[in-house]
């Protein structure tokens, strides 16, 4: 069955660190794939969409990579700032239109 | 803040009792999706309305039923409520079904069943 790992355990980072986080996944063909932001008791903020043909995206201090031979996005913010402490959901989706979400991975920025 | 609104922010109920949840979407989207998030765990996809027709179902019974209004609100109704039921109910609203168009999601209605 179609599978979205992402890391169940938080990730700990110093401020002004990058923070990378994974999403993998299998026996799913996606034609893109989102990443969301989440605070506790809010709904989800959408980030960034890259299509299975593109390499990376950036937008500001965020970068998203995706390997579709690996099966694997990967989720970075440079100069961490405490501010960006928050639940990161990443969603795949093979063209419905209709999103798949991972469980999240929490991180948090120490100052 | 991304416009959508939904209420009740909180709810509880018994098992076996019926709920309707509301959405009010982002001005100018004519679709809404929702989804139930189970604490600890990614929003997993109920269904979608693009005006007023279901245009996707996820892997729920018939008890959840939805509505789509012509001014593009929507209701989720939760009939003969289990206690697995209990979640925090996102809709999210989009300007149109059928492309990569941003989701703007609620603040999300926190059912507890008892």
């Amino acid at each position: 069955s179609q599978k979205i790992e992402q890391n169940s355990e938080a990730l700990n980072i110093q401020e002004g660190k990058t923070a990378t986080l994974t999403c993998n996944y299998t026996n799913y063909s996606p034609a893109y794939l989102q990443w969301y932001r989440q605070d506790p008791g809010r709904g989800p903020v959408f980030l960034l969409l890259i299509r299975e043909n593109e390499k990376e995206k950036r937008k500001e201090r965020l970068k998203v990579t995706f390997d579709t031979t690996l099966k694997q996005s990967l989720f970075h913010i440079t100069a961490s700032q405490p501010a960006d402490s928050a639940t990161y959901l990443c969603a795949l989706d093979r063209g419905s239109y209709i999103p798949t979400f991972g469980r999240g991975t929490s991180l948090i920025v120490h100052p | 803040e991304t416009g959508v609104t939904q209420s009740p922010t909180h709810l509880i109920k018994t098992r076996g009792q019926q709920v309707t949840l509301r959405c009010s979407s982002q001005s100018g989207h004519n679709t809404v999706s929702w989804y139930q998030q189970a604490l600890g765990q990614g929003p997993q996809f109920i269904f979608q309305y693009y005006r007023e027709e279901e245009n996707g179902r996820g892997n729920f019974p018939p008890r959840f039923s939805g509505l789509q209004f012509p001014n593009y609100s929507s209701e989720l109704n939760v009939n003969a409520l289990e206690l697995d039921d209990s979640a925090l109910y996102l809709c999210a609203s989009s300007l149109q079904a059928g492309e990569e168009s941003e989701q703007f999601f609620g603040p999300g209605t926190r059912l507890t069943v008892l």
